[in-house]
């Protein structure tokens, strides 16, 4: 079982609707979560911070969290061209010191 | 630029040869990390440091890696002796101290011939 797991898609929505993305994690201990988005050929960019239970809203992105069911999420409402890209899940673990653990990514393609 | 700074963008070398990758971390920031992305393998981890020191070096993949950074600032990864396997995009974080969030330089592209 790998450690952060992601579904790599891709996630097809057309343009306007919302894209939900799932993440789920192995090390039941982890504390701090991250949402990147990378475009092809480009480094990785942080969207999304969340570190507690519960929901978390920054403009048209939205990061769950759920502890007790190792997963967390995020949702992109509006969804535009421009969100096309891949999105990748980041974990930290308290035993794991101060690296991030990856998943794959997943890719979303937004369709005018 | 107030990001963090990566040179060279590109590098294609021989199999064998010594490469040398240079980070320049976001001022200020204290913790600086060295990943690697390969097509297929996804993002890992290979070190950690904060300050000078470096904790975790724990995703160095063999003893041909190595990194320093020096005045708390600048990070410097080797790799002697590199192999086809080598080749990826190497990228370097910082983050203010460990446990916030990491922003990312734009990488190293890898090529070993």
């Amino acid at each position: 079982q790998k450690e952060v797991e992601q579904n790599s898609g891709p996630l097809s929505v057309p343009e306007g609707a919302i894209a939900s993305l799932n993440c789920t994690y192995s090390d039941r201990v982890s504390q701090s979560f991250f949402w990147y988005r990378q475009y092809s050929g480009k480094s990785p960019e942080l969207i999304m911070s969340i570190y507690s239970n519960g929901d978390k809203e920054d403009g048209r992105f939205t990061a769950q969290l759920n502890k007790a069911s190792q997963y967390v999420s995020l949702l992109i409402r509006d969804s535009q061209p421009s969100d096309s890209a891949t999105y990748l899940c980041a974990v930290r673990g308290r035993a794991a010191g101060n690296k991030l653990t990856f998943g794959g990514g997943t890719r979303v393609l937004v369709k005018p | 630029g107030a990001g963090v700074s990566q040179s060279p963008s590109n590098k294609v070398t021989e199999k064998g040869k010594d490469v040398e990758l240079r980070c320049d971390p976001i001022s200020g920031h204290t913790a600086l990390y060295w990943y690697r992305q390969s097509l297929g393998q996804g993002l890992e981890f290979l070190i950690y440091f904060q300050g000078n020191s470096a904790p975790d070096k724990s995703g160095l993949p063999s003893d041909r890696f190595s990194a320093e950074r020096t005045g708390g600032s600048v990070s410097t990864l080797t790799i002697q002796r590199t192999q086809q396997e080598d080749s990826a995009v190497y990228l370097c974080a910082s983050s203010l101290e460990g446990l916030q969030p990491q922003h990312f330089g734009d990488g190293t592209r890898l090529s070993i011939l």
